[in-house]
C-alpha cells in the first residue's frame, strides 16, 4: 500500500489567481494522477505525471490551465492557474502500484469565489 | 452510452440488510474490477479488487464479476451504519493504457 499526504485539504481562492495542490507519497511510485471530482460525480483523469518526462494531458485539460510537476518519484504538484467559478470542484491525487490498485490523497476542496 | 453505468442511488437500507451494490460496462477488455469506498470530505479507498471472473470475499464483503454479462457486484453482509458512504466501481484493461474507467459512485444510507 501507500500514504499519500495532500494539502491543502481545502482552500478559497478568488478569480483569476491560482492554486497549487502537492501530493506526496511515502514510497518511490513511477506513475501519478491527478483527478478532479465534482460534487456527485465520477472522478475524472486530468492528467498522468511521470517522473522525467512531460505529463500526459487527458482531452479537454491542457497544460498552460493545469501545469503539473514531477521532480522526483515521491513528489507532484498540480497548479489550478486563473481559476474561474467552474474550477470549484474536489482535486485528487493518486498512484497506482502494479497495474491493479490505485490509492488517493484526502483531496482538495476548492471554491472559486 | 457510457463505458461503465452505475446507479447513483442514493440507496438506503435498514442496519443489517445484504447491501448489493452494481456497475454494467460495454468494454469486453476490461479484466481489472476494484470497488471503492469514499466518506464525505476524503478520498476513494481501496475496497477489493479482482482479475477475471469469479467471487472474491473480504470480511462482510463480497466482489462478484461476471464477464459474460459485463456486470459487477459488491454485496455487503450485516450492513452497519459506518458502511454509509458512496462506493465506486472502476476497471481497466490492464493493457499498457493503465487508465481506470470509474462508475458514477451509489451513495449508500445504512438507517441504524
Amino acid at each position: 500500500s501507500a500514504v499519500i499526504s495532500q494539502k491543502p485539504s481545502r482552500d478559497i481562492c478568488q478569480r483569476g489567481t491560482s492554486l497549487t495542490i502537492q501530493c506526496q507519497v511515502d514510497s518511490q511510485v513511477t506513475m501519478m494522477f491527478w483527478y478532479r471530482q465534482q460534487p456527485g460525480q465520477s472522478l475524472t483523469l486530468i492528467a498522468t505525471a511521470n517522473q522525467g518526462s512531460e505529463a500526459t494531458y487527458e482531452s479537454g485539460f491542457v497544460i498552460d490551465k493545469f501545469p503539473i510537476s514531477r521532480p522526483n518519484l515521491t513528489f507532484s504538484t498540480l497548479t489550478v492557474s486563473n481559476m474561474s467559478p467552474e474550477d470549484s470542484s474536489i482535486y485528487l491525487c493518486s498512484v497506482r502500484q502494479g497495474n491493479t490498485e490505485a490509492f488517493f490523497g484526502q483531496g482538495t476542496r476548492l471554491t472559486v469565489v | 452510452q457510457k463505458e461503465v453505468e452505475q446507479d447513483p442511488g442514493p440507496l438506503s437500507v435498514p442496519e443489517g440488510a445484504i447491501v448489493s451494490l452494481n456497475c454494467t460496462y460495454s468494454n469486453s477488455a476490461f479484466q481489472y474490477f476494484m470497488w471503492y469506498r469514499q466518506y464525505s470530505r476524503k478520498g476513494p479507498e481501496l475496497l477489493m479488487y479482482t482479475y477475471s471472473s469469479g467471487n472474491k470475499e473480504d470480511g462482510r464483503f463480497t466482489a462478484q464479476v461476471d464477464k459474460s454479462s459485463k456486470y459487477i457486484s459488491l454485496f455487503i453482509r450485516d450492513s452497519q451504519p459506518s458502511d454509509s458512504a458512496t462506493y465506486l466501481c472502476a476497471m481497466s484493461a490492464g493493457d499498457s493504457n493503465y487508465q481506470l474507467i470509474w462508475g458514477a459512485g451509489t451513495k449508500l444510507i445504512i438507517k441504524p
